[in-house]
């Protein structure tokens, strides 16, 4: 089975845009859930996506969102970019709750 | 709220040498459960094992073993026999039952760095 992949690998912003970040989860896998890693906060969990509808969130603001289409794929988008908002994004996929969710490798967003 | 430390953030040791990793939590909830995470230099996160919190059994897998301690609130990993291999930074998780699904929360991570 392939993992989770993640596009792009990187990305670099200025100040103000807004960016879109793609998840495509494990084959089978309805559960997506995404993280921000910074080397100040360490890895926090932004919000959890189950059959399109968003299950959990995190406390970030309002300029993170994400949705997820019927085929489990994944969006994640940050409005407004601050420079706050560099980090690792990382998406990960479980096939049902609580169960062990697995990574992909990341989108690297630096804002300039 | 639910919370997790790893206090070591970071331990250097010689091949072949064992090393335990601390993780202690908290968590009000009395259904929880609780992972591992291997994060290598590439930065992909790896699953290496998961306990809910009816099963106090410790495990091994291989050169891995953990030992997880509902009294003392800790679930520590060690590694027999380390190998340069295993040089990572490691992440203990936390989710609870009930509403908060997969939400993981993660401690802040010990840097292992295993000399030849």
């Amino acid at each position: 089975k392939a993992g989770v992949t993640q596009t792009p690998r990187y990305l670099i912003k200025t100040r103000g845009q807004q960016v879109t970040l793609s998840c495509s989860p494990i084959s089978g896998h309805r559960s997506v859930s995404w993280y921000q890693q910074t080397p100040g906060q360490g890895l926090q969990f932004l919000f959890e996506y189950f059959s399109e509808t968003q299950r959990n969130k995190g406390n970030f603001p309002g300029r993170f969102s994400g949705r997820q289409f019927s085929n489990s794929r994944s969006e994640m988008n940050v409005s407004t970019l601050e420079l706050g908002d560099s980090a690792l994004y990382l998406c990960a996929s479980s096939a049902g709750r609580y169960n062990e969710q697995f990574f992909g490798p990341g989108t690297r967003l630096t804002v300039l | 709220a639910q919370k997790v430390t790893q206090a070591q953030t970071e331990i250097s040791v010689v091949e072949k040498e064992d090393v335990t990793l601390d993780c202690v939590y908290e968590t009000r909830d009395t259904t929880y459960y609780l992972f591992w995470y291997k994060q290598p230099p590439s930065g992909e996160l790896v699953f290496l094992i998961r306990r809910n919190s009816f099963d106090e059994q410790n495990e091994i897998s291989g050169r891995y073993s953990w030992n997880f301690q509902k009294s003392t609130s800790s679930f520590n990993f060690t590694i027999t026999a380390s190998q340069v291999v295993d040089s990572a930074v490691y992440f203990c998780a936390l989710s609870e039952g009930g509403n908060a699904g997969n939400m993981l929360t993660f401690g802040g991570g010990t840097r292992l760095m295993v000399k030849p």
